[in-house]
């Protein structure tokens, strides 16, 4: 069945450090894949997305690019804040449900 | 407009009782799915409707949980002699028709089942 395999966390860093967080999946045909991020107290959000091969996805300084030939899907900003201390999901759809990675927790301190 | 809401946000039972928990869709929203949150589980599908009907229960774990949803709108998921394996965020999301891989979520109930 499809499934997302996802950067163990947690992951510790410094204001406008660079952030990467690695994604890769299975599936059967070409996915739609998803970041999704949950705030301290609130609810999952949709960050970003990405349809189809080579599609980037953006939102909020993030970036995600669809990778056929590597079956990955990794997530980066430039130039982390405070605030983006998360925990991030990477997600596919398929067979009518998002299937999801175990999440990575991001800490960004000052 | 208002999001996807759940309640109770918050619940704590005693392992053997029922629990039943409640999701009210973003109008207009004729999908609705169930996910369980739990530690050293991830984010686990439960059950998907399309209006009123369960195309997909695959991801229910057991038959004490049940799910049903009237009106095409309300959700609730029951949990029949919950154990203490239960206890997690239960979360709903809602998408429109066209469009049902773009989910919005509740803010969850959280499940203590002590």
């Amino acid at each position: 069945g499809d499934s997302v395999t996802q950067m163990e966390g947690p992951v510790t860093l410094s204001e406008e450090a660079f952030l990467t967080i690695n994604c890769t999946y299975t599936a059967t045909g070409y996915p739609s894949l998803f970041w999704y991020v949950q705030y301290p107290g609130e609810g999952l959000q949709l960050l970003l997305k990405a349809t189809k091969a080579d599609d980037k996805g953006s939102n909020k300084g993030f970036e995600a690019t669809y990778r056929k030939e590597t079956t990955s899907f990794h997530l980066e900003k430039g130039s982390v804040q405070v605030s983006d201390s998360a925990v991030y999901f990477c997600a596919l759809w398929g067979d009518y449900k998002l299937s999801f990675g175990a999440g990575t927790t991001v800490t960004v301190r000052a | 407009g208002a999001g996807v809401s759940q309640s109770p946000s918050n619940k704590v039972t005693e392992k053997g009782k029922d629990v039943e928990l409640r999701c009210d869709p973003i109008s207009g929203h004729t999908a609705l799915y169930w996910y369980r949150q739990s530690l050293g589980q991830g984010l686990e599908f439960l059950i998907y409707f399309q209006g009123n009907s369960a195309p997909d229960k695959s991801g229910l774990p057991s038959d004490r949980f049940s799910a049903e949803r009237t009106g095409g709108s309300v959700s609730t998921l029951t949990i029949q002699r919950t154990q203490q394996e239960d206890s997690a965020v239960y979360l709903c999301a809602s998408s429109l028709p066209r469009t049902p891989e773009t989910q919005y979520f509740g803010p969850g109930t959280r499940l203590l089942v002590l």
